[in-house]
């Protein structure tokens, strides 16, 4: 399964689009991007995926490039809630279902 | 819909003693896993079960852990006897594997605290 690479942290002003980026350049063609974030003191939650075409949901978008070497996960309007570590995980459906979770990029939304 | 449900929350114990962690998966998920996280390590998994057979197990840090899903709504993850490094917060997913790109919903973790 291809690895990702995400910055460290970043700080999002509160309202304002937070676009989290996660480069996969050695993804396959069959490997699914996944996007979780973290909560301190909670588990993971699942927020969105995807494969080849932009998603959205009622929590993010996720716009993946064309040649898919790289997303970027976006939460439209952020709040403070939205503070917490966000996780890009590839994956292939038929495989091992192993996510392996990096660093992640430590968000946090300021007043 | 409930979600993945762990117990305890919580979990205090003195080295040596054996600790068993508690999963119940989302209703009508086939697959299972067990995930340990710490500060030095990150989320790793431990082992993952699909229709409560145990298919990758790599992940077991040692003897001292073993897992069992005796039926598609129950796992137990058990550390005996336990160590202080064991002390981390570990988590259970569940999922449906096998239908597509179904992701993995998890619990809220048991923090374990081995003095």
């Amino acid at each position: 399964d291809a690895k990702t690479t995400q910055p460290t942290s970043m700080d999002c002003a509160e309202g304002r689009a937070a676009n989290l980026p996660c480069n996969h350049s050695t993804i396959s063609g069959n490997e699914y991007v996944y996007w979780y974030r973290q909560i301190h003191s909670q588990g993971p939650q699942y927020i969105i995926h995807g494969l080849k075409n932009n998603e959205t949901n009622e929590m993010a978008s996720l716009i993946i490039t064309e040649d898919r070497k790289s997303s970027t996960l976006i939460l439209p309007h952020a709040t403070l809630r939205d503070t917490a570590v966000y996780y890009c995980i590839v994956l292939r459906p038929s495989g091992t279902y192993k996510y392996i979770f990096g660093t992640g990029t430590r968000l946090k939304v300021l007043a | 819909d409930a979600g993945v449900i762990q117990s305890p929350r919580h979990e205090v114990t003195e080295m040596g003693q054996e600790v068993t962690l508690r999963c119940k998966p989302i209703s009508g998920h086939n697959s299972l896993f067990w995930y340990r996280q710490t500060m030095m390590r990150g989320l790793e998994l431990l082992i993952y079960f699909n229709n409560n057979v145990p298919i990758d197990d790599s992940g077991m840090p040692e003897d001292r852990f073993s897992a069992k899903m005796p039926n598609a709504s129950f796992s137990t993850l058990k550390i005996q006897p336990s160590e202080p490094r064991d002390s981390a917060v570990y988590f259970c997913a569940s999922s449906r594997v096998g239908a597509g790109d179904q992701p993995q919903h998890f619990g809220d973790g048991t923090r374990l605290s081995i003095l």
